[in-house]
């Protein structure tokens, strides 16, 4: 089993829709969750970061984190075209010192 | 402006011949990575450094050399680069979070061919 597991997509969203990005991982000492998103070329960008039980909202996005059950959630809400991206789970045991990162879901919002 | 940097931003190269890859942060970071991406691999962690003089291995670190002499710079090294090597390389720094977490942030990369 991988120690952190996406949907490697494609996911397909028409815009103004709910993207909803699932990510598992297997290390029950996992302290600390992140959502990267990744443009085609271009270096992960941090868009949320959830370190205990529970929902987070950042604008149009919301992290949602259960560790009982080892699952990270991320929601786009009113999905956009500029949207389309490759998501990134990532998860730290250690104190920052590993981060392991899933595949990626691939997002395409859809005009 | 608070960033990472690295250069070169592309390189081809031959096995054999020893290259190093600079990552330089501006804002004060303890925490330094490296990282490499390959279709289908993902993100894997080569080497990190929690602080000056203090390195680790990372999930793949055979085939690199790292050090860290001074706080903003990490430089990747590569001895004796083989074609498996061919790979788009990140460096990524971090401070600690409220939670006492590491929030990571990536240079534009490098792009490394070994042919």
């Amino acid at each position: 089993q991988k120690e952190v597991e996406q949907n490697s997509g494609p996911l397909s969203v028409p815009e103004g829709a709910i993207a909803s990005l699932n990510c598992t991982y297997s290390d029950r000492v996992s302290q600390s969750f992140f959502w990267y998103r990744q443009y085609s070329g271009k270096s992960p960008e941090l868009i949320m970061s959830i370190y205990s039980n529970g929902d987070k909202e950042d604008g149009r996005f919301t992290a949602q984190l259960n560790k009982a059950s080892q699952y990270v959630s991320l929601l786009i809400r009113d999905s956009q075209p500029s949207d389309s991206a490759t998501y990134l789970c990532a998860v730290t045991v250690l104190r920052g010192g590993k981060l392991i990162f899933g595949q990626g879901t691939e997002l395409s919002v859809k005009p | 402006e608070a960033q990472v940097t690295q250069n070169p931003r592309y390189l081809i190269t031959v096995t054999g011949k020893k290259l190093t890859v600079t990552c330089s942060q501006n804002m004060n970071h303890e925490y330094m990575s490296w990282y490499r991406q390959d279709p289908g691999l993902g993100l894997r962690q080569i080497y990190y450094s929690m602080n000056v003089e203090v390195t680790d291995k990372g999930d793949v670190p055979e085939g690199y050399k790292v050090s860290r002499k001074e706080k903003r710079n990490f430089p990747l090294i590569l001895e004796s680069p083989s074609p498996n090597q061919t790979s788009l390389y990140f460096c990524a720094s971090s401070y600690t979070g409220t939670s006492g977490s590491y929030e990571q942030y990536f240079g534009p990369g490098t792009r490394l061919t070994v042919t």
